[in-house]
């Protein structure tokens, strides 16, 4: 399975500022997805990037506020834009695995409080 | 009503048992199922990945799909502390997991 690697590994941010996570993996891979887990919940995808193309964001979910780039094969970027509490959150991404499975392989996960 | 129904425990048992963790889900679109398991403050790891009915066996962990009563399981064998964790199922045609709630599971010793 991929190795993933996410920066930073939690944050404390003020209320109206912005924060991007970064995703990196270790071999290339053609879908890499951002999913939110709220405390105490399960996780809800918030959107599928792939390389050289649009985001596709899920329902409740707009670029505006989670803008994402995906400039290569190993590496993507989310951005939580003007902050509430509300986005305190962990945020996770993950890519897909080999083969026609649609299992996906998880990375450590961004711990985001917002003040 | 949700996709995907898992309850979310907490599920408490001594370190020996065997642990019966279920999941019920409403769409027949769903083809492939997974497990994976959460330690506090990490990500989710992949445990066990099942296509058909039937079940499937990896060590202590038994994963088991009843495709015509839309529901899936998972058993782990001779529980150890070290399995206490969360546990998620997933489901998903097309590469969009569904997942369940999570199970809260602690093994005491």
């Amino acid at each position: 399975s991929a190795v993933i690697s996410q920066k930073p590994s939690r944050d404390i941010c003020q209320r109206g500022t912005s924060l991007t996570i970064q995703c990196q993996v270790d071999s290339q891979v053609t879908m890499m997805f951002w999913y939110r887990q709220q405390p105490g919940q399960s996780l809800t995808l918030i959107a599928t990037a792939n390389q050289g193309s649009e985001a596709t964001y899920e329902s409740g979910f707009v670029i505006d506020k989670f803008p994402i780039s995906r400039p290569n094969l190993t590496f993507s970027t989310l951005t939580v834009s003007n902050m509430s509490p509300e986005d305190s959150s962990i945020y996770l991404c993950s890519v897909e695995g080999a083969g026609a499975t649609d299992t996906q392989y998880f990375g450590p996960g961004t711990r985001l409080t917002v003040l | 009503q949700k996709e995907v129904e898992q309850d979310p425990g907490p599920l408490s048992v001594p370190e020996g048992a065997i642990v019966s963790l279920n999941c019920t889900y409403s769409n027949s679109a769903f083809q492939y199922f997974m497990w994976y398991r959460q330690y506090s403050r990490k990500g989710p790891e992949l445990l066990m990945y099942t296509y058909s009915s039937g079940n499937k066996e990896d060590g202590r962990f038994t994963a088991q799909v009843d495709k015509s009563s839309k529901y899936i399981s998972l058993f782990i064998r001779d529980s150890q502390p070290s399995d206490s964790a969360t546990y998620l199922c997933a489901m998903t045609p097309y590469g969009k997991l569904t997942f369940g709630q999570g199970t809260i599971l602690t093994v005491h010793p």
